[in-house]
């Protein structure tokens, strides 16, 4: 199996800072990665697919970079409602498999 | 609007079974293959379980395999996972969601809500 591991686990910051997330692949999976956004609550919403392209809808402020075994998910300046858990999942193969989450709290 | 509505859930003793559904609307439901995803209480998302859009492919998460069932009725746009010999490491709760590709890409591009599951005595 494939194992994601995100770092950090958890990070405190301020509206308008720029946040950076990394996801390293136990092995390397070209740009089969995907990052997700997830708020106590409500659905897991997709942002960034193929390691770097930008779901319709999500806001230019989330980019996606890396391939290989190392993968980055940047949030350029932090807005309100930022404030979740981020996962990077990869889709190389099955079973598809998610990094341990990534809390960005205020 | 694609809509994707988790039911099914509830407490069940360990070694239970329980029925999950998930209704699909605003979207061609038997075009698209569907999975199962879980989350345990302070974890994260686990991949739980895959199906392709006319049934032909089926896969399972080692942790569940021989226990949990996915299947899908496309004349009433609705997925399910069947869940026997429940343990507490089975409580979660379990999203479905759609799985779209891109060239070549495959992700989960809509998600619902969940529906919880309580394995206890």
């Amino acid at each position: 199996d494939i194992q994601m591991t995100q770092s950090p686990s958890s990070l405190s910051a301020s509206v308008g800072d720029r946040v950076t997330i990394t996801c390293r692949a136990s092995q390397s999976i070209s740009s089969y990665v995907n990052w997700y956004q997830h708020t106590p609550g409500k659905a897991p919403k997709l942002l960034i697919y193929a390691a770097s392209s930008l779901q319709s809808g999500v806001p230019s402020r989330f980019s996606g970079s890396g391939s290989g075994t190392d993968f980055t998910l940047t949030i350029s300046s932090l807005q309100p409602e930022d404030f979740a858990t981020y996962y990077c999942q990869q889709s190389n193969s099955l079973p598809l498999t998610f990094g341990g989450g990534t809390k960005v709290e205020i | 609007e694609v809509q994707l509505v988790e039911s099914g859930g509830g407490l069940v003793q360990p070694g239970g079974s329980l029925r999950l559904s998930c209704a699909a609307s605003g979207f061609t439901f038997s075009s698209y293959s569907m999975n199962w995803v879980r989350q345990a209480p302070g974890k994260g998302l686990e991949w739980v379980s895959y199906i392709t859009s006319s049934s032909g492919a089926i896969h399972y998460a080692d942790s569940v395999k021989g226990r949990f069932t996915i299947s899908r009725d496309n004349a009433k746009n609705s997925l399910y996972l069947q869940l026997n010999s429940l343990r507490a490491e089975d409580t979660a709760v379990y999203y479905c969601a759609r799985r779209a590709a891109t060239n070549g890409y495959y992700f989960f591009d809509y998600w619902g809500q969940g529906t919880l599951v309580t394995v206890s005595s």
